[in-house]
C-alpha cells in the first residue's frame, strides 16, 4: 500500500524558515517524480514545487521560487521542502503527492498524504 | 501561465440526477485531470488524461473534452459524490489548478 506521511509542520514567524519531510512507503521512491502542492484554509489547491526522480531538476512556481528548495534522499524514500523568508501567505496545508507516470508527458498526482499544517504569524 | 477557470462555482444535485462540471483553460491543454476532495480530506485523483477513470472510481463518472474545454460528467447523482472537484493542467509548468467546483446534495 502506499503511504506519504509529512511531518514538520507548526507555527513560524513570518521571515524564518521551517523544513518539511515526508516519509513515502509501499512503491519504489527513487522511480517517480515526487511533488509538494498547498492548499490554504478554505481555498483551493496551488502547486508547489517538483523534483526528478535523481533530484538532478527541480521546478517551481514564481511564488516560492529563490525561496523554497524541494530535495529527496531515495535511500531514506524521503522528500523534503525547505522554506525560507515564510510570509503570511505561505500559511496552509501542505501536501506530498506522488506524480502518477514520471514517464508521461503530461503530470497528474496519483497518492497524496494527508498533509501538515504550516502556520506563518507572528 | 496556464489559467483553468471551473464552473459552476458551486451547485446542488439531487439523487439520481445528471450532473456536468466544466473547466475552461487559458490556453490549449494535452490532457485535463480532475480530483475529488470531500471535508476534511485529502484529494483525491479522480479522473486522468481527460477520460481515464482513477483506481476505484465508479463508473457513473465520465471526463471528456479537449483544447481549452473539458468536462467531468456524473451520469446518476449519488450521495457520497458530494466534494469539491478541481480541474488540473500537467502540460506545462507551473502546473495549474482550477478554483474548484463544490457539489452539494440537494
Amino acid at each position: 500500500e502506499v503511504q506519504l506521511v509529512e511531518s514538520g509542520g507548526g507555527l513560524v514567524q513570518p521571515g524564518r524558515s521551517l523544513k518539511l519531510s515526508c516519509a513515502a512507503s509501499g512503491f519504489t521512491f527513487s522511480n517517480y517524480y515526487m511533488a509538494w502542492v498547498r492548499q490554504a484554509p478554505k481555498k483551493g489547491l496551488e502547486w508547489v514545487a517538483t523534483i526528478s526522480t535523481s533530484g538532478s531538476r527541480t521546478y517551481y512556481p514564481d511564488s516560492v521560487k529563490g525561496r523554497f528548495t524541494i530535495s529527496r534522499d531515495n535511500a531514506k524514500s524521503s522528500l523534503y521542502l525547505q522554506m525560507n523568508s515564510l510570509k503570511s501567505e505561505d500559511t496552509a496545508t501542505y501536501y506530498c503527492a506522488r506524480d502518477r507516470d514520471s514517464y508521461a508527458q503530461d503530470v497528474s498526482f496519483d497518492y497524496w498524504g494527508q498533509g501538515v499544517m504550516v502556520t506563518v504569524s507572528s | 501561465e496556464i489559467v483553468l477557470t471551473q464552473s459552476p462555482t458551486t451547485m446542488a444535485a439531487s439523487p439520481g440526477e445528471k450532473v456536468t462540471l466544466t473547466c475552461r483553460a487559458s490556453s490549449s491543454v494535452s490532457y485535463m485531470h480532475w480530483y475529488q476532495q470531500r471535508s476534511g480530506t485529502s484529494p483525491k485523483l479522480w479522473i486522468y488524461e481527460t477520460s481515464k477513470l482513477a483506481s476505484g472510481v465508479p463508473n457513473r463518472f465520465s471526463g471528456s473534452g479537449s483544447g481549452t474545454s473539458y468536462s467531468l460528467t456524473i451520469n446518476s447523482m449519488e450521495t457520497e459524490d458530494a466534494a469539491t472537484y478541481y480541474c488540473q493542467q500537467g502540460s506545462s509548468y507551473p502546473h495549474t489548478f482550477g478554483a474548484g467546483t463544490k457539489l452539494e446534495l440537494k
